[in-house]
């Protein structure tokens, strides 16, 4: 089945700086990929998805990239601030109905 | 708009009692549904998903059962916890070739 690594599992940045977290996938028919924000207690907020059809899409600070020659998927926060720190994880949709989710990513953003 | 809820918000049972966790989708008919676990920490671990009504697919062996008696309504349940259990439970929601919304979850703490 589908096996997806993330990484790096701590990531702490400065105020300003860029974030970046990578995901690799093993099944290449993946269709789906999205990037989540959990923060402490709470449920997941989708942050972006793409379709396998697509190598870039940025939206307010966020780009995710996608490579399926090398099944890798990335999420890069430019510019990130403080209310970025939370834990990100990584979602890939293998059919039919199977979501596998990375290890996730625990950012924090210091002042 | 579409909304979801999960209930309880939190639950803390003995070992060897009863569960039943509920989740409801409003604004949305026919929707796929997920039950997703999480430990303290940890990723997210697919349990379940249903297409339809009275149709529940199990993805890991947890001892652990799932029903859909509504297009609208999830219910995840066992008859005996176990310590293992403990964690939280993460309900949710798509359609085809999109990614999957979460609840607000319930944290269960079996003791």
């Amino acid at each position: 089945g589908e096996q997806v690594e993330q990484r790096p599992p701590h990531l702490s940045v400065r105020e300003g700086d860029s974030a970046i977290i990578i995901c690799t996938y093993t099944d290449s028919a993946t269709a789906y990929f999205s990037w989540y924000k959990q923060e402490a207690g709470a449920g997941l907020q989708l942050l972006m998805s793409v379709l396998s059809n697509v190598d870039r899409k940025e939206e307010q600070g966020l780009t995710v990239l996608l490579n399926k020659k090398d099944k890798r998927l990335s999420l890069n926060l430019t510019a990130a601030h403080p209310g970025d720190s939370a834990v990100y994880f990584c979602a890939v949709r293998a059919p039919p109905n199977k979501v596998v989710f990375g290890t996730g990513t625990r950012l924090q953003v210091l002042p | 708009a579409q909304t979801i809820h999960q209930w309880p918000v939190a639950e803390i049972k003995a070992v060897g009692s009863p569960l039943s966790l509920g989740c409801t989708i409003k604004g949305k008919s026919s929707p796929n549904l997920y039950w997703y676990w999480q430990a303290t920490g940890g990723t997210l671990q697919q349990l379940f998903y249903s297409i339809t009504v009275g149709q529940v697919e199990s993805v890991v062996q947890l001892n652990l059962s799932a029903s859909r008696p509504k297009d609208d309504q999830f219910i995840l349940s066992t008859e005996k916890l176990l310590l293992s259990h403990s964690g939280f439970y993460l309900c949710a929601w798509d359609r085809a070739n999109q990614a999957p919304l979460f609840g607000e979850g319930t944290r269960l703490s079996v003791l």
